[in-house]
């Protein structure tokens, strides 16, 4: 069965200072991998995809991801958080049904 | 991009009364359409997923006498949550799955906040 995990509950960094989400997959076959980003009473949004190619995947609001298969990672980064970049962030791989199996969540909290 | 617009935002109603819930697809054709539940700062639970004119396939766990899905069309889809109570209480989220721009991607509704008193 395809899962993930989102190992930290909340990650709290100062502005400005690199912010990292950490996610870690296990799936069989080929995985296809999702970031999306959800602010209180909101849907989800989408920042970011890995189906197959380049291991660093670049996306939306300054976020990018890298693909590590050895380490069955797929964390999001962005260089320089800002304070609006506090939300919710939730990582997801399709399972062969197509659906979503989406982790935890990771509270991020940017601090001025 | 692809929109899923879903309405409403927000509503309250009294016990035991019904609920409808829309989702329609902007600018795409959703093939699938999947409903979500949401418990405050908790993940998304899968209640169950629709394809276009087919019967929807629930999860396990999930009601589909209560939680009725209608998928009538590749632009709507609905939920209606029958004789709700107070434990129905929750954010509904639906996400539209469709090939746009040869990739098959997934697109949230902004959300549904029910409030059952």
């Amino acid at each position: 069965a395809q899962s993930v995990a989102q190992p930290e509950d909340q990650v709290n960094v100062a502005e400005g200072n690199p912010l990292t989400v950490k996610c870690t997959y296990s799936v069989s076959g080929n995985p296809y991998l999702f970031w999306y980003v959800q602010y209180p009473n909101r849907g989800l949004q989408f920042l970011l995809k890995y189906i197959t190619g380049d291991n660093l995947v670049k996306g939306s609001y300054g976020f990018e991801a890298e693909f590590n298969k050895s380490q069955t990672s797929f964390h999001l980064k962005k260089p320089s958080a800002l304070v609006s970049d506090s939300a919710l962030y939730f990582c997801a791989v399709r399972d062969s049904w197509g659906k979503l199996q989406f982790g935890a969540g990771t509270q991020v909290v940017v601090t001025p | 991009g692809a929109v899923v617009s879903q309405h409403p935002s927000r509503v309250i109603c009294k016990s035991g009364t019904s609920v409808k819930i829309e989702c329609r697809s902007l600018d795409f054709q959703a093939t699938t359409m999947f409903w979500y539940r949401q418990f405050p700062k908790k993940s998304l639970m899968l209640m169950a997923t629709s394809n276009e004119g087919s019967k929807a396939t629930y999860e396990q766990g999930v009601e589909k006498d209560k939680f009725l899905i209608n998928h009538a069309s590749l632009t709507l889809s609905t939920l209606t949550v029958t004789s709700a109570h107070p434990e129905d209480s929750s954010f509904y989220i639906c996400s539209a799955g469709g090939w746009d721009r040869g990739y098959y991607g997934y697109t949230f509704g902004s959300g549904t906040r029910l409030t059952v008193v």
